[in-house]
């Protein structure tokens, strides 16, 4: 099966600091997209970034960006300047029906 | 009006109980998609259906049974539930499921489900 592999469990920033955390995937597929979603403690599973795999330049939101390697098949994400809201669950999709979810990383930012 | 919406978002239930989880998108979209959230387990999809009609059911027991009457409302009836159902269901819409890598799902706030 197609997988998503998120190797760090969790993870700990200071604020402030920029913060990169890993995503790698599997697919034979020439075109798909990557997702990165935030979860909070409340459970709601909230949109971050998209890269498609055609996108030459790497997708930005915001402080969140994606370090888009797509001969490794993999799609980091990166947050810049740290805040303790953004303390929560990272979770790395790749859609081409469905999306498939990797387990996530929990962010912990420290004040 | 958020996004996507989703009721209740606590239930506790025991295994003998009937009940059913809401989920309503307010975003034009024409795909609507539940799936299960288990402590340290990836989230698994359960159900897609687009445009009311379901294109997907990834082996889910039959005690879970979903319900889509218009591409606004999507249901899930749960009856005679185990323990290990106990999870945060979360409810998910997206434009369509053409499987084109732009279809961005928005997601619920979730329902965490109990099941004694």
């Amino acid at each position: 099966a197609q997988k998503i592999t998120q190797t760090q469990p969790g993870m700990f920033v200071q604020e402030k600091e920029a913060v990169t955390l890993d995503c790698t995937y599997d697919t034979s597929d020439q075109s798909y997209g990557l997702f990165w979603y935030k979860q909070p403690s409340s459970g709601e599973m909230i949109f971050l970034i998209y890269q498609g795999s055609y996108d030459e330049q790497n997708a930005t939101e915001g402080r969140y960006s994606l370090n888009f390697q797509k001969a490794r098949k993999s799609a980091n994400l990166v947050i810049s300047a740290s805040q303790l809201g953004d303390s929560a669950m990272y979770f790395c999709a790749r859609l081409n029906t469905p999306l498939v979810f990797g387990k996530g990383t929990r962010l912990s930012v420290i004040a | 009006e958020t996004g996507v919406t989703q009721t209740p978002r606590h239930l506790v239930m025991g295994m003998t109980n009937k009940k059913s989880l809401k989920c309503e998108q307010h975003l034009g979209h024409n795909a609507m998609y539940w799936y299960k959230q288990s402590a340290k387990k990836p989230l698994e999809l359960m159900f897609v259906y687009s445009l009311e009609e379901r294109v997907e059911n990834n082996s889910v027991p039959s005690r879970f049974s979903p319900e889509c009457p218009n591409s606004s409302h999507l249901f899930l009836h749960l009856h005679t539930l185990q323990p290990e159902d106990s999870a945060l269901y979360l409810c998910a819409s997206s434009p369509q499921t053409s499987g084109h890598s732009t279809d961005t799902q928005y997601f619920g706030p979730g329902t965490r489900l109990t099941v004694l």
